[in-house]
């Protein structure tokens, strides 16, 4: 199957600082990318959809000046965490679409944000 | 509204056993899918079943959906200690494009 990296897998930040974090697909154009974060033993909740070359569409209740998405190419999409605090520490999952009729989607493997 | 009930929350079976896990939603769907996360770790896709499909399986994997009673169910057979994981449904919206809606997924636990 398609391959998407995340970077970095694991991240420990001061409270106030900025952190971003990568999303790449590897071998295929990703159209359309998601973010998501997920709390222990929680479900995936949706943060924003990201499309190439246009403003991310966020969800309902996630701030976009805290939750900075950009889209730049067709294979890199980054999430930036602004003045993070200790209640942002979570794990940060993005998936990625070709754009196929298949619907499937192809997750990179989180990455742990921990603010101190 | 939560799209994507799932139940049980936790199951812990012996390995050989058979695990079941089902899955509810409230909308129509283009398609519903079952992905696996083990823990600490991004998301694998398992199975996809379109909303005109009734059973598919994959391996030891076999999927049910049942439109009319918008659930859908996913069953392990000859579980493994390695499919220790949790695992979620996911629908795919009519009205929402390649934009999923995660269930609260179900933790299953196989002991040697």
């Amino acid at each position: 199957g398609a391959v998407v990296s995340q970077h970095p897998s694991r991240v420990i930040c001061k409270s106030g600082t900025s952190v971003k974090i990568e999303c790449r697909s590897l071998d295929f154009q990703a159209t359309t990318m998601f973010w998501y974060r997920q709390f222990p033993k929680q479900s995936l909740m949706l943060m924003a959809t990201s499309n190439e070359g246009s403003k991310a569409t966020y969800e309902q209740g996630v701030e976009k000046d805290k939750f900075l998405i950009n889209h730049a190419s067709l294979t890199l999409s980054t999430l930036t965490v602004t003045s993070a605090h200790p209640e942002d520490s979570s794990f940060y999952i993005c998936s990625a679409s070709s754009g196929t009729v298949t619907g499937e989607l192809f997750f990179g493997e989180g990455s742990r944000l921990t603010v101190l | 509204s939560q799209q994507g009930e799932e139940d049980p929350q936790a199951l812990s079976i012996q390995e050989g056993e058979n695990a079941t896990m089902n899955c509810s939603y409230k909308t129509s769907i283009n398609n519903l899918q079952w992905y696996r996360q083990n823990s600490g770790r991004g998301l694998v896709h398992l199975i996809l079943i379109r909303s005109n499909e009734r059973e598919k399986h994959s391996g030891r994997l076999r999927v049910t959906l049942d439109t009319s009673k918008k659930s859908s169910s996913l069953l392990i057979t000859a579980s493994r200690a390695a499919d220790t994981a949790s695992y979620f449904c996911a629908t795919d919206e009519k009205a929402a494009g390649n934009k999923l809606t995660f269930g609260g997924g179900t933790r299953v636990l196989v002991k040697p």
